[in-house]
């Protein structure tokens, strides 16, 4: 059973463009956070928001928390070839240990 | 970066023999983690621990053992490997010196294929 559904699957747009991934459950998680991995490379976390409603900016990368703590979304405002890669969200439970649930991801492909 | 090393990085063996990963770090995270990635599928945890010699399941754990007898080091065992068992590992750690938010440090990964 998939917890988290991202979507898109995979995107492909041309550099300068904007774009919005979205990270859906029906569970609440007391936090989420967004990974990024390049090909052949464990992935890397990107941010974590914890509050609900909260927004984190990232350089041209947006983070945002839905109210009730069951999605989040990341756009990316003028998007560049480095920004490519596979884009992860997870969420967190606590609660004897913290478990890491990982959505399914989303392929972004940023052409030059 | 976090200290974490995988090995072997990459593993070709047969159907039916044992397999084991290592993952070792250096910087006394509490708990580790391993994960397998297939497409379409995301990452998938297998087991966790969090602690020495405390261990448990996760959501894909059938076919696969852990142990941990000291902070610096998880193995992963495939007691006897099958086809469906092909796929990248991934071992993760969090929680530097006992706490933690879930927030995981990846080592790179060990391919694994089982013909």
């Amino acid at each position: 059973t998939q917890l988290l559904e991202q979507s898109p699957q995979f995107l492909s747009i041309q550099e300068g463009e904007n774009l919005t991934v979205y990270c859906n459950s029906s569970s609440v998680f007391s936090s989420l956070q967004w990974y990024r991995q390049e090909p052949g490379e464990g992935p890397v976390l990107l941010v974590t928001v914890v509050t609900g409603g909260e927004v984190k900016k990232l350089k041209r990368l947006t983070f945002q928390f839905g109210d009730a703590r069951k999605d989040s979304s990341l756009h990316i405002t003028a998007a560049q070839p480095g920004d490519t890669g596979l884009y992860l969200c997870a969420g967190v439970r606590t609660g004897g240990y913290q478990k890491v649930t990982f959505g399914t991801g989303t392929k972004l492909q940023v052409i030059p | 970066d976090a200290g974490i090393t995988q090995s072997p990085r990459h593993k070709v063996t047969e159907t039916g023999t044992p397999v084991t990963l290592r993952c070792h770090q250096t910087e006394n995270h509490r708990y580790m983690y391993w994960y397998r990635q297939d497409p379409g599928h995301g990452l998938r945890l297998i087991h966790y621990s969090y602690g020495v010699k405390d261990t448990d399941k996760g959501e894909v754990s059938d076919g696969y053992s852990v142990s941990r007898s000291k902070t610096e080091d998880f193995l992963l065992t495939l007691e006897s490997a099958t086809s469906s068992q092909t796929s990248v590992y991934f071992c993760a750690i969090s929680g530097r010196g006992g706490e933690g938010t879930g927030e995981l440090f990846f080592g790179e990964g060990s391919r694994l294929t089982v013909l």
